[in-house]
């Protein structure tokens, strides 16, 4: 059974840079094919896509939000952390990370992670 | 970017009804379209993947439908577990973008 789970704080100040943590069960981030994209949603409101990391370290980025995010994956841990830089209220929302499926759609998500920015 | 857009932005139906819900992209993105369920407080759900395929497990009440812009999701014989948000995303090209959602909501 393939299991994602994200951590990381619950709050962060204005300013700061958020780092989140997706661990993977069940899958091994050096299996050729896989890949893990995180996508956000604020309360209330609609999914956005972030970032995405491929088995091989290929990377795609949100093009609005390219500068202040980076993706990486550490397959010692089986794990794929985010950092977005320069957090701001607006940027108060649940994250998930989720395995992207083969034919391109996120077939298992996390239980996402709810993150809000206030000082 | 390619820009996903669902309509209606909500809908009001009925135990047992079929509805459709419409997602068009502004450039053609081919059969890579995929439609997500989402409950309140809950993770996505991945309902179908490439325009019409069902994803395991998912009823065969749901189906989806289109090529290159225009795609919809249909759901026949609306079940009372049915009634959630569901969101449209392509696949395509980066960023993967998602529609803003369509809240179906019972009457």
């Amino acid at each position: 059974q393939i299991t994602l789970k994200e951590s990381g704080p619950t709050l962060v100040k204005p300013t700061q840079t958020l780092t989140l943590t997706c661990t993977l069960s069940g899958l091994s981030l050096t299996t050729s094919g896989v890949g893990v994209g995180w996508i956000r949603q604020p309360p209330g409101k609609a999914l956005e896509w972030l970032a995405f990391i491929y088995w091989d370290d290929d990377k795609r980025y949100s093009p609005s939000l390219k500068s202040r995010l980076t993706i990486t994956k550490d397959t010692s841990e089986n794990q794929v952390v985010l950092t977005m830089t320069n957090m701001d209220p607006v940027d108060t929302a649940t994250y998930y990370c989720a395995h992207r499926h083969s034919f391109g759609g996120y077939d298992i998500w996390g239980q996402g992670t709810m993150v809000s920015v206030s000082s | 970017d390619i820009q996903m857009t669902q309509s209606p932005y909500s809908l009001s139906a009925s135990v047992g009804d079929r509805i459709t819900i419409t997602c068009r992209a502004s450039q053609s993105i081919s059969t890579y379209l995929n439609w997500y369920q989402q409950k309140p407080e809950k993770a996505p759900k991945l309902l179908i993947y490439t325009t019409s395929t069902l994803q395991s497990g998912v009823p065969s009440r749901f189906s989806g439908r289109g090529f290159g812009t225009d795609f919809t999701l249909t759901i026949s014989d609306l079940q009372p577990e049915d009634f959630a948000t569901y969101y449209c995303q392509q696949s395509h090209s980066s960023p993967y973008t998602f529609g803003q959602g369509t809240k179906l909501e019972i009457k």
